[in-house]
């Protein structure tokens, strides 16, 4: 069964604090992706990757960074925490061609951050 | 119940009738689409999708229409039931296999 694993389901942080949320996923999935939801405004893209140690910015990256040392493991890092950075975050993977259909991508449950 | 036109955030349906959500698409050189399904406190949870050279493709009780004249896409459930009440999103991607979402429909079933 597909599985986009999020560790932190909730977390509390103080502004200025330096934020990783990890995502692991078993699918041996070549992309994964780290979206933001909010009301009203949607899914945006923050980063992604291809591939180990490559990295690509999604539409909105400003305040953030990701790391991807293994292909399971993708993680985003919130630098300096800011109130504006409350949110659902969501990661997600795919692979080329993993099914006849197309790049089937797999969400994880979410992982909701407040900033105070 | 079918949510008319480009896009309506909710759509309200009485159990058991079939339900239509619509959704329109902005890059027609998207050649892959995905319909997910976002309950309350959750991630979104794929449901079915469809590639650009197909016009139709049926799951269990979802079938999903795409008409590339207009950009269209559409979600019929048929036989709706309460555990079906959720947001449906839409989901265009691309060659760099990003998704763009449409904004979603909150569907309500009525007992």
């Amino acid at each position: 069964d597909v599985k986009v694993t999020q560790s932190s389901r909730y977390l509390v942080k103080r502004t200025g604090e330096k934020v990783f949320l990890e995502c692991v996923q078993d699918m041996d999935h070549e992309n994964m992706f780290w979206y933001r939801q909010d009301p009203g405004l949607g899914l945006r893209l923050i980063y992604f990757s291809y591939d180990v140690k490559m990295k690509e910015k999604g539409d909105i990256p400003e305040g953030y960074s990701v790391s991807r040392e293994k292909k399971e493991r993708f993680s985003l890092i919130l630098e300096s925490a800011s109130t504006n950075q409350t949110s659902m975050y969501l990661c997600a993977s795919s692979s080329p061609g993993a099914s006849d259909s197309g790049n089937t991508i797999y969400f994880g449950e979410g992982s909701w951050l407040t900033v105070v | 119940g079918e949510s008319v036109g480009l896009h309506l955030p909710t759509l309200s349906v009485q159990e058991g009738d079939n339900s239509i959500i619509n959704c329109a698409y902005s890059n027609s050189a998207s050649d892959y689409f995905i319909w997910y399904k976002q309950e309350s406190g959750k991630g979104p949870q794929f449901i079915i999708d469809i590639r650009s050279n197909m016009d139709k493709r049926q799951g269990q009780r979802v079938t999903v229409l795409l008409n590339k004249t207009v950009k269209h896409l559409s979600l019929q459930i048929a036989a709706t039931q309460p555990g079906d009440s959720a947001v449906y999103f839409c989901a265009e991607v691309s060659n760099d296999y990003k998704l763009s979402f449409g904004a979603g429909t909150t569907v309500t079933v009525r007992a």
